[in-house]
């Protein structure tokens, strides 16, 4: 079982809906992460959380908007998508986040399709 | 920049036979190295790490990986593989900042 629990397992929009994925961990990690995987590929980083301020956005468009509320919380606000942001949406925890040698626990993702 | 390079895509065996998955990374500074596995539709789950200390080192299923200095490696072995090691694995490499950087990834198919 996972200790990142991330909501929901599928979630099916249109271009024009908003929508939020939500991440939760209770490991008392301080460092939170969304990532972005695309079919048989590695996953891309999108945005880095630090202490809960942002302390990474990997150039990620604004259509995408992160949010974290708490220390054990993430969000992920989305808005008017294109087709080519169907994908599994991954969140990650680390203890420390400029701690090298610790290392980044994933929940199950959040498999997105934009129709 | 620091890089890490998986050499197969994919590695088709048969089970009970040994297998090797090959992780070459490039780095100029003390490196933190991971395995991890992802199943069919599940997020990624972490297998192993080298931090520092012994080069050699296990995961509870079996699997191991020895960090290589000299020839910039982290190879994953497992002796005898068993048809639920059937996943995706990825190399990575953690570097400032706290980002990963993962390879491409080999797809481990292990057949009957």
């Amino acid at each position: 079982d996972t200790e990142v629990t991330q909501t929901p397992k599928h979630l099916v929009m249109g271009m024009t809906n908003k929508k939020s994925l939500k991440c939760e961990q209770h490991m008392g990690h301080r460092a939170m992460y969304w990532y972005k995987q695309k079919a048989k590929k590695p996953p891309e980083l999108m945005f880095v959380y630090s202490y809960e301020k942002l302390s990474i956005n990997e150039s990620v468009p604004s259509r995408f908007s992160p949010e974290c509320p708490n220390s054990s919380l993430l969000n992920l606000h989305l808005h008017a998508l294109q087709p080519e942001d169907s994908a599994l949406y991954l969140c990650a925890s680390s203890q420390d986040p400029v701690a090298y040698n610790q290392p980044q626990h994933f929940g199950d993702g959040t498999r997105l399709s934009i129709l | 920049a620091q890089s890490v390079t998986q050499l197969d895509s994919q590695v088709p065996v048969f089970e009970e036979a040994p297998v090797e998955l090959r992780c070459n990374y490039s780095s100029s500074v003390s490196v933190y190295l991971f395995w991890y596995v992802q199943y069919p539709n599940q997020g990624l789950q972490l297998l192993l790490k080298y931090l520092s200390g012994s080069t050699l080192v296990e995961s509870i299923n079996g699997f191991e990986a020895e960090f290589n200095k000299s020839q910039t490696s982290f190879h994953l072995r497992k002796p005898s593989v068993h048809i639920s090691d059937t996943a995706e694995y990825f190399c990575a490499v953690r570097v400032q900042g706290g980002k990963l950087i993962f390879g491409q990834g080999t797809e481990l198919s292990v057949k009957p």
